[in-house]
């Protein structure tokens, strides 16, 4: 089956500057990559998706690049505020089946 | 848009006591439900999935069930409380193409 791998497991920025994180998967069949915000006691929230037929996408200060022949994708959080600060975990699926997260990502930004 | 509600948000259970946990979907018709279990501090571990009701796969051996009576309503049970049971219990839902959102989740503590 399906194995998502979430690098780093923490990451510490100064506010405003960039954090990256990066997942790879193993299912070359994998066409959608989500995203998942998970701020301390409270649910994972979807903040970005991608799907197999692009390359990138962008909203605001966030963005998504996927390259499918290295089978791996990343999360760019551009002049990163405090309220970035929270667990991002990656995900990935083929067809219908369900979503195989990445262990997560705990991004603090120190003002 | 569709609405995941899940309930008790807390509990407190023994060990050996049984287990219910619901969850209801509201804004969408046949979408896919899942349970998914996060101890503290780590990744998301799918439970349970159902694309219909009365259709369950598992995803983890343990002593934990799922049942789907209706279309929208998705239960997490157990006839006797483990230790390990303890954890944060999240449902989610989804229609197509694989995007999930998740429900408010639950926090077990098993006593």
């Amino acid at each position: 089956g399906e194995n998502v791998e979430q690098h780093p497991s923490t990451l510490s920025v100064q506010e405003g500057d960039s954090a990256v994180i990066k997942c790879t998967y193993s299912d070359s069949a994998s066409n959608y990559f989500p995203w998942y915000k998970q701020e301390l006691g409270k649910r994972p929230q979807l903040i970005i998706d991608i799907r197999s037929n692009v390359g990138e996408k962008k909203d605001q200060r966030i963005a998504v690049t996927l390259n499918k022949t290295a089978k791996h994708f990343s999360l760019h959080i551009t002049e990163t505020q405090p309220e970035d600060s929270a667990v991002y975990f990656c995900a990935s699926a083929s067809g219908n089946t369900p979503l195989v997260f990445g262990k997560g990502t705990r991004l603090s930004v120190i003002a | 848009s569709q609405t995941i509600h899940q309930w008790p948000a807390t509990l407190v259970q023994p060990v050996g006591s049984p287990l219910s946990l619901e969850c209801t979907v509201e804004g969408t018709s046949n979408p896919n439900l899942y349970w998914y279990r996060q101890a503290a501090g780590r990744g998301l571990q799918l439970l349970f999935y159902s694309v219909g009701i009365g259709q369950i796969s598992s995803e983890v051996p343990q002593n934990l069930s799922a049942s789907r009576p209706q279309d929208r309503q998705f239960i997490l049970s157990s006839k006797k409380l483990l230790l390990s049971d303890s954890g944060f219990y999240l449902c989610a839902g989804g229609v197509s193409g694989n995007t999930i959102y998740f429900g408010e989740g639950s926090w077990l503590t098993v006593v």
